[in-house]
């Protein structure tokens, strides 16, 4: 079983757009959730941590956590072509913990 | 300004010869380490080091040995290369989760 779960996509949406993206993870005891933004070629770059229930809004992004349900998703609102990218979902058991655990990646394309 | 510098961007060699990576940071922080990407896009923890000290090493071939001479530096050493190690490895570096990633080095076996 993966511990960290993603559909790989791709997810298509057209611009201007939510672009829902989601995952699921098997450690329930875990604490720490982040979401990292590849573009081809390029390095992950972190863009969302959340740490507790509910939503952590940041400017178009809002990361969504349900500790019980063990899934975290991120939507995109006003999805644009510049978001076209690999969205990674990370899990780690502890907070400020030294393992964290990536998930496959969500293509997500933006068309304009 | 760059936070995470790894060294060489692209790297491509012959199955069996042996080969480093660089890895500095300027962030300040007390944990980095390496992953492996392969062809899927899988990203894979392969070491995290925390002040130096090995902390987590993900069954890895022991042809693979990192060395964190201080806080800021990580490197990664190969031995005997194999076709299946073709890969970007990206080196990280943390405090409290949140990682940086270094841009890569595509490695390539041939």
């Amino acid at each position: 079983q993966k511990e960290v779960e993603q559909n790989s996509g791709p997810l298509s949406v057209p611009e201007g757009a939510i672009a829902s993206l989601n995952c699921t993870y098997s450690d329930r005891g875990s604490q720490s959730f982040f979401w990292y933004r590849q573009y081809s070629g390029k390095s992950p770059e972190l863009i969302m941590s959340i740490y507790s229930n509910g939503d952590k809004e940041d400017g178009r992004f809002t990361a969504q956590l349900n500790k019980a349900s063990q899934y975290v998703s991120l939507l995109i609102r006003d999805s644009q072509p510049s978001d076209s990218a690999t969205y990674l979902c990370a899990v780690n058991p502890y907070t400020g913990g030294f393992k964290t655990i990536f998930g496959a990646g969500t293509r997500l394309f933006v068309k304009a | 300004d760059t936070a995470v510098s790894q060294t060489p961007k692209y790297l491509v060699t012959q199955m069996g010869n042996d080969k480093s990576i660089k890895c500095e940071q300027n962030l300040g922080h007390d944990t980095m380490y390496w992953y492996k990407q392969d062809s899927k896009k899988f990203l894979k923890i392969m070491f995290s080091y925390n002040n130096k000290e090995l902390i987590i090493n993900e069954t890895v071939p022991n042809r693979f040995s990192p060395k964190s001479p201080d806080k800021a530096h990580l490197n990664l050493h190969i031995n005997s290369l194999e076709l299946g190690d073709s890969a970007v490895y990206f080196c990280a570096s943390s405090q409290g989760g949140e990682q940086f990633f270094g841009p890569g080095t595509r490695l390539t076996v041939l």
